[in-house]
């Protein structure tokens, strides 16, 4: 089966630092992505992680490990405009399939001042 | 920066009539993929589309789905006989493999389908 946890809703402060984690649980993995969601907006690209290590863009990180089946997203000096939902997925191996991601519920990011 | 269009952005159907969603790939991207979530919940594969035919396709589509590359540009999504529970947002969306790593799936800014 496949199965996708991570917390429904987290708050924070301007200019701090937030954590957002993501289990996941499913019969193969290949790569894991987070998208960044604007409500009533398209999902948008932040970071895809194939390897077990941290990976660094600008005031975002993602972290993997494969082993643990875990990720966490980590913004840093926060923004109002963070505000949105944060969307981990995972593509299975080839094989399972080729194209489709399997998504997370998403954590409801609020951002206060 | 190249974009995914989509159109139109809001379409208000009744129920049982048939709807066909539009959507403009980015030029050089080679796999077309369709998702869709409804209001408050996870956003679900329909659909994949590469080479001029379905690659994979979820249990939600089926016969009432169908989608087609008309020309060179357009990937449409047809649903025949509208329910209610079709409201959502649909997605199109689209990749180069290789870019994969560094861009992702791009998507489109969704049309937004309510059925009444």
């Amino acid at each position: 089966g496949q199965n996708i946890d991570q917390p429904t809703e987290m708050t924070a402060t301007e200019g701090a630092i937030v954590q957002i984690n993501c289990t996941y649980q499913t019969s193969g993995f290949n790569g894991l992505f987070w998208y960044q969601q604007h409500a009533g907006e398209a999902p948008t690209f932040l970071s895809y992680n194939v390897l077990d290590g941290l990976e660094e863009k600008g005031r975002f990180s993602s972290f993997l490990s494969r082993s643990k089946g875990y990720s966490y997203l980590l913004l840093k000096e926060l923004q109002m405009k963070d505000s949105a939902s944060y969307l981990c997925a995972v593509t299975p191996p080839p094989g399972d399939s080729n194209y489709q991601l399997i998504w997370g519920a998403g954590t409801k990011l609020i951002i206060k001042p | 920066e190249p974009e995914v269009t989509q159109t139109p952005s809001h379409q208000v159907t009744q129920m049982g009539q048939e709807v066909i969603l539009r959507c403009v790939p980015i030029s050089n991207h080679l796999y077309f993929y369709w998702y869709r979530q409804i209001l408050g919940q996870k956003v679900e594969f329909l659909v994949s589309f590469y080479n001029n035919e379905i690659s994979e396709k979820s249990e939600i589509f089926d016969d009432q789905f169908s989608v087609e590359r008309p020309d060179g540009s357009n990937f449409t999504l047809k649903i025949r006989s509208t329910k209610l529970e079709d409201s959502a947002m649909y997605f199109c969306a689209s990749s180069e493999e290789s870019a994969i790593r560094d861009y992702g799936y791009t998507f489109g800014s969704g049309t937004r389908l309510t059925v009444v």
